[in-house]
């Protein structure tokens, strides 16, 4: 099946500093990657959605200042944590819809990172 | 709008047990179905979806059968195995609200003891 992969993995940052993920599909192109964050214990709540080519659409209540998404080629997707604060650090998964099938409604997810913001 | 409800986790059950993790939703129109699983410390992996009415999905020993009539999408297994504790997510995509993102209902911790 497609894969998506993440990097990094973790990541242990200082408040007030910014880190990078990036989110790559490996073996298909993807003009749409959507990026979710995930609590303990609970469901994954969408982010916002990354387009190749123009701005992210970002959900009601996320910070579009905080949280930069680029999504500057069909395979990659970033998202910046501006000066991270503890109340930033979760799980943060990214996902692609592989474009290439004549129709799919299937996502495919990173493994996910796991940002800690001390 | 669209939203899908589980069952409350978490679940623990003996190897070999029967599963039902129950899944209801609430859509406009007609959307795709799914259950994603994921395990300790990974992503989210697709087990297996259902895109109209009636359909079956299955994979892995796994089935759920997308029932209209009850808008409901109920996951079954005959048998656990250890390894199939996980998290297990239903979701639905539906084309005609909110732009075909998925919704995922609040996940569901299946644990299977030996």
């Amino acid at each position: 099946g497609a894969v998506v992969s993440q990097h990094p993995s973790r990541v242990i940052c200082k408040s007030g500093t910014s880190v990078k993920i990036e989110c790559r599909s490996l073996d298909f192109q993807a003009t749409t990657m959507f990026w979710y964050r995930q609590f303990p214990k609970k469901s994954l709540m969408l982010m916002a959605t990354s387009n190749e080519g123009s701005k992210a659409t970002y959900e009601q209540g996320v910070e579009k200042d905080k949280f930069l998404i680029n999504h500057a080629s069909l395979t990659l997707s970033t998202l910046t944590v501006t000066s991270a604060h503890p109340e930033d650090s979760s799980f943060y998964i990214c996902s692609a819809r592989d474009e290439g099938l004549a129709f799919t409604d299937t996502q495919y997810f990173g493994p996910g990172t796991r940002l800690t913001v001390l | 709008g669209d939203s899908v409800t589980q069952m409350e986790g978490p679940v623990t059950l003996s190897e070999e047990a029967f599963l039902t993790i129950n899944c209801t939703y609430t859509a406009t129109g007609y959307p795709s179905l799914f259950w994603y699983v994921q395990y300790p410390g990974e992503g989210l992996q697709l087990l297996l979806k259902a895109t109209k009415a009636d359909d079956k999905g299955s994979n892995k020993g796994f089935e759920a059968t997308y029932r209209k009539e009850t808008t409901s999408f109920h996951l079954e297994k005959g048998s656990v195995q250890v390894s199939d504790s996980a998290v297990y997510f239903c979701a639905l995509r539906s084309l005609y609200n909110q732009g075909g993102k998925l919704i995922f209902g609040q996940g569901t911790e299946l644990s299977v003891k030996p």
